[in-house]
């Protein structure tokens, strides 16, 4: 099975700190999402990224930053958080190949509270 | 372009009832559409997928869902609801080509199960 964790279920930060949030995930999966969640939104691409140091804007990529260093390995950065950033931050894989189709892999979410 | 419709936000239904939740997608290529589930403060699960073979896909939990290429649809059914399925429930369609391939998600639809 695919296993993706994220580094905390709960965060409580406050404006102004820069966050970091990790995803690992142990199935060498190319792709990597992160996506933030909101009542009545759905899921909102923040970034994705399809290979180690490739990566792309999603639909909201304002405020924030990625880093992968590591195929295994993505990481979302709120440079300098505020209290709109207070959310449900979930990380997603999904392999890319011949005959895949593309199905993402969730892990559990952080949820963040900036005060 | 991608785009996913699921209509209404909220769906009540009786233990035991017929669930049915609906979805309908545009998609400039012929699409891969995918059923997701969670649960309270969880990360998303795959339900079912459909991949271009059968129409008819049976997932977890007792859930199927129909592609129908005429209407553009992929409602999701079970035939008697349990107390457990009351969840969110997610939509998503991928073009399914290219690299970067990403999900298109639906706002999703609450459902609750009435004793």
């Amino acid at each position: 099975d695919v296993k993706v964790t994220q580094s905390s279920r709960y965060l409580v930060k406050r404006t102004g700190e820069k966050v970091f949030l990790e995803c690992v995930q142990d199935m060498d999966h190319e792709n990597m999402f992160w996506y933030r969640q909101d009542p009545g939104l759905g899921l909102r691409l923040i970034y994705f990224s399809y290979d180690v140091k490739m990566k792309e804007k999603g639909d909201i990529p304002e405020g924030y930053s990625v880093s992968r260093e590591k195929k295994e390995r993505f990481s979302l950065i709120l440079e300098s958080a505020s209290t709109n950033q207070t959310s449900m931050y979930l990380c997603a894989t999904s392999a890319w190949g011949q005959g895949v189709s593309y199905e993402q892999y969730f892990g559990p979410g952080t949820r963040l509270t900036v005060t | 372009a991608q785009s996913v419709t699921q209509l209404g936000s909220h769906v009540s239904v009786s233990e035991g009832a017929l669930v049915l939740l609906r979805c309908n997608y545009s998609s400039s290529v012929p699409p891969y559409l995918f059923w997701y589930v969670q649960y309270p403060n969880q990360g998303l699960q795959l339900l079912l997928k459909y991949t271009s073979a059968a129409t008819l896909v049976k997932g977890i939990n007792g859930f199927e869902a129909e592609f129908k290429k005429s209407e553009t649809s992929f409602h999701l059914t079970k035939p008697s609801a349990h107390m457990s399925d009351a969840a969110e429930y997610f939509c998503a369609v991928s073009g399914g080509t290219g690299a970067n391939s990403k999900l298109t998600f639906g706002k999703g639809i609450t459902l609750s199960v009435r004793p």
